[in-house]
């Protein structure tokens, strides 16, 4: 099972800041994927990433958050300005081409005060 | 909102094969079903998937139903790392498409 790799571990913010999270890609991958799951709640799918642009967002996704791959580097999930119901941890997602199953990330835990 | 139907909680003893169903009758046709796992906090793993034949791997066996309107993952000798939420899923396979969770099964391996 590919390794993916997820940073920052755990963040803390305080309430209207901005967040960057990071995801590290494998060369292989296309598709890349950010969930969020808030503590004790289900997994929840935001934004789907193919070919350096969005396929799919779901109503969670609003114009506070933004996904980008830079320069074919880390994938990264921004929150522009965060609110306290932001908390929750979020996992990154990476499928190979062709493939048919999804490979998590360990997660970021991201604390909103 | 997740389109199958899954027991809340299911018990299984150390080293007997746990056996976890899902009911997913609005499936389409071209669409796989999907199962994974979440142990703790941690990130979903996947287990296994299947079309319309039975599947197995080295961590579990998918029996799915003649008519596709359910299915059943099977944790051969059920250890108590396998204590975790079982999620079934279905979609299109190979596209980009998120996985949408369900609340999932909570599997309690006894000792």
């Amino acid at each position: 099972e590919p390794e993916v790799t997820q940073t920052p571990s755990h963040q803390v913010t305080q309430m209207g800041q901005e967040v960057i999270l990071r995801c590290v890609p494998i060369s292989n991958h296309l598709y890349f994927y950010w969930y969020r799951q808030i503590l004790g709640q289900k997994v929840e799918f935001l934004v789907s990433f193919y070919n350096n642009e969005i396929s799919e967002k779901s109503e969670i996704f609003d114009d506070q958050f933004s996904v980008e791959r830079p320069d074919g580097s880390n994938f990264t999930l921004k929150i522009r300005s965060t609110k306290l119901e932001d908390s929750a941890m979020y996992f990154c997602a990476r499928k190979q081409t062709g493939g048919y199953e999804q490979f998590f990330g360990p997660g970021t835990r991201l604390t909103v005060l | 909102d997740a389109k199958t139907t899954q027991p809340p909680s299911m018990d299984c003893a150390e080293g007997r094969a746990a056996n976890l169903p899902c009911n997913h009758s609005t499936i389409s046709g071209n669409e796989y079903v999907y199962w994974y796992r979440q142990i703790h906090s941690q990130g979903p793993q996947y287990i296994i998937h299947g079309l319309k034949n039975n599947e197995t791997n080295e961590m579990a066996s998918l029996i799915i139903t003649e008519d596709r309107k359910s299915s059943t993952l099977i944790l051969p000798h059920a250890t108590l790392r396998d204590t975790a939420v079982y999620y079934c899923i279905y979609q299109r396979g190979g596209g980009a498409d998120g996985l949408t969770f369900g609340k999932g099964t909570h599997l309690i391996i006894q000792p």
